[in-house]
């Protein structure tokens, strides 16, 4: 199985100030058909997890642009260029290149 | 808009069983695979099984293999979770999610809690 290992765990933000989330995988995740199927999802408190990004660098629809995503093979990154209250939660990677699809352990998101 | 309402969820004993299901709306069900995801209380997410757009295929994780059964009605738009022999560590909130274009889960359901104890 991929194993997926974000850094930090725990990431205290001030309001306004920027965000950035490392996600590693064990092997690459660059499919056969070229695409890489690495994910980035929001979880708010009480909630549902939210598709944010796919395949590395694509908002789903609705998502701000205040997140973005980068990386390729087996480093990715989700970046929140100025954190806003809405977006305290947890976020997790999430692989889809083989079966099973594995997540990271997650990252916390608090405002400072 | 896509909808996805799940019902089941509750409180069982250790080795009996339980089934969860999850309703489908406002998208064309027999045209994108399912999923089911769990998260145990103050946890992460796994990724517990997948059955394809048609049923044909079905994958499960190996901490469930051999106990739970993934189905899916697309006259009815539902899929469901037969989950047998069910474990104190199966305890979790269950979660349908459709599977969208670009391997991706993109549309989730509320959330079923499952608790097993004695």
């Amino acid at each position: 199985d991929i194993v997926m290992t974000q850094t930090p765990l725990s990431s205290p933000v001030t309001l306004g100030q920027p965000a950035s989330i490392s996600c590693r995988s064990s092997q690459s995740l660059v499919h056969s058909d070229g695409n890489t199927y690495l994910s980035w999802l929001q979880q708010r408190p009480g909630q549902p997890p939210r598709l944010l990004i796919y395949k590395i660098s694509n908002r789903f629809s609705g998502v701000p642009d205040r997140f973005s995503g980068s990386g390729a093979g087996t480093d990715f990154t989700l970046k929140i260029s100025r954190v806003e209250a809405e977006d305290v939660g947890l976020y997790y990677c999430v692989q889809a290149a083989q079966f099973p699809w594995t997540f990271g352990q997650g990252t916390k998101v608090e405002i400072k | 808009q896509v909808q996805l309402l799940q019902s089941g969820g509750g409180v069982v004993q250790p080795g009996r069983s339980l089934r969860l299901s999850c309703a489908a709306s406002g998208f064309a069900f027999g045209s994108n695979g399912m999923h089911w995801v769990r998260q145990a209380p103050g946890k992460g997410l796994e990724w517990v099984a997948v059955i394809w757009y048609d049923g044909s295929e079905k994958y499960y994780a190996d901490s469930v293999k051999g106990r739970f059964t993934i189905s899916r009605d697309n006259s009815k738009s539902t899929m469901d979770l037969q989950m047998n022999s069910l474990r104190v560590e199966d305890t979790a909130v269950y979660y349908c999610a459709r599977w969208g274009n670009d391997k991706v889960l993109d549309y989730w359901g509320q959330g079923a809690l499952v608790t097993v104890s004695s």
